[in-house]
């Protein structure tokens, strides 16, 4: 089965709203990341939490990570138009040096 | 925008018909990938390769192959295309030692 599980699967917010997604994960892991895809386009990273790492920022994305309880958050604060696409997790399990994604939240704003 | 292409980005094919998915990156990556994708839902890894002449099969069995013969040139090939092969193919790579992967715009195989 796969490594990650998302939920909401899908998410629906007015704009200027916040975001919430979380990630649960089976195994060790040495990373986890987080990937935004437009529809029907390819992936594009977004930010890296490292298992040592409890809580990351980049701009509007803020990023936690609880490795006891195999689980991470991505909030996206101040929510636009150009937010709406599908959110991945991704985690890197150690020793495995591969990806593994999960099902992905589908974030729609509104304007 | 990362330097990594795919073609063609939509291809409708009839059954039993022979397709190489191309993907290149100019980015001087020694890892590449590729993921399968149905829509709405999760990527599974099909293939990766390490570096030249390095291939290995993926989490998700596939009845493609591929090669890689140039460090930048990562192909997959169906033999003989099912319906059941219908699906969206996104290529990716990454240094290798960096864990961020780099996407290209995908591949979306539709037969007939």
């Amino acid at each position: 089965s796969q490594q990650g599980e998302e939920d909401p699967q899908a998410l629906s917010i007015q704009e200027g709203e916040n975001a919430t997604m979380n990630c649960s994960y089976k195994t060790s892991i040495n990373n986890l990341q987080w990937y935004r895809q437009n529809s029907g386009r390819g992936l594009v990273h977004l930010i890296l939490i490292r298992s040592n790492e409890r809580e990351k920022h980049s701009g509007r994305l803020r990023v936690t990570l609880d490795t006891s309880k195999k689980s991470s958050s991505l909030l996206i604060t101040a929510s636009r138009a150009a937010d709406t696409a599908s959110y991945f997790c991704a985690t890197d399990r150690a020793g495995a040096q591969k990806l593994v994604f999960g099902q992905g939240t589908r974030l729609t704003i509104n304007p | 925008e990362a330097d990594i292409y795919q073609t063609p980005r939509y291809l409708v094919i009839g059954t039993g018909k022979k397709i190489t998915l191309e993907c290149s990156q100019t980015m001087g990556h020694d890892k590449m990938y590729w993921y399968q994708q149905d829509p709405g839902m999760e990527l599974h890894l099909i293939h990766y390769s390490y570096g030249v002449n390095s291939t290995e099969k993926g989490d998700l069995s596939s009845e493609s192959t591929v090669s890689r013969i140039r460090t930048e040139h990562f192909p997959l090939t169906l033999e003989s295309a099912r319906p059941s092969h219908t699906s969206q193919y996104l290529c990716a790579s990454n240094t290798d030692r960096g864990y961020e992967q780099y996407f290209g715009p995908g591949t979306r195989l539709t037969v007939t």
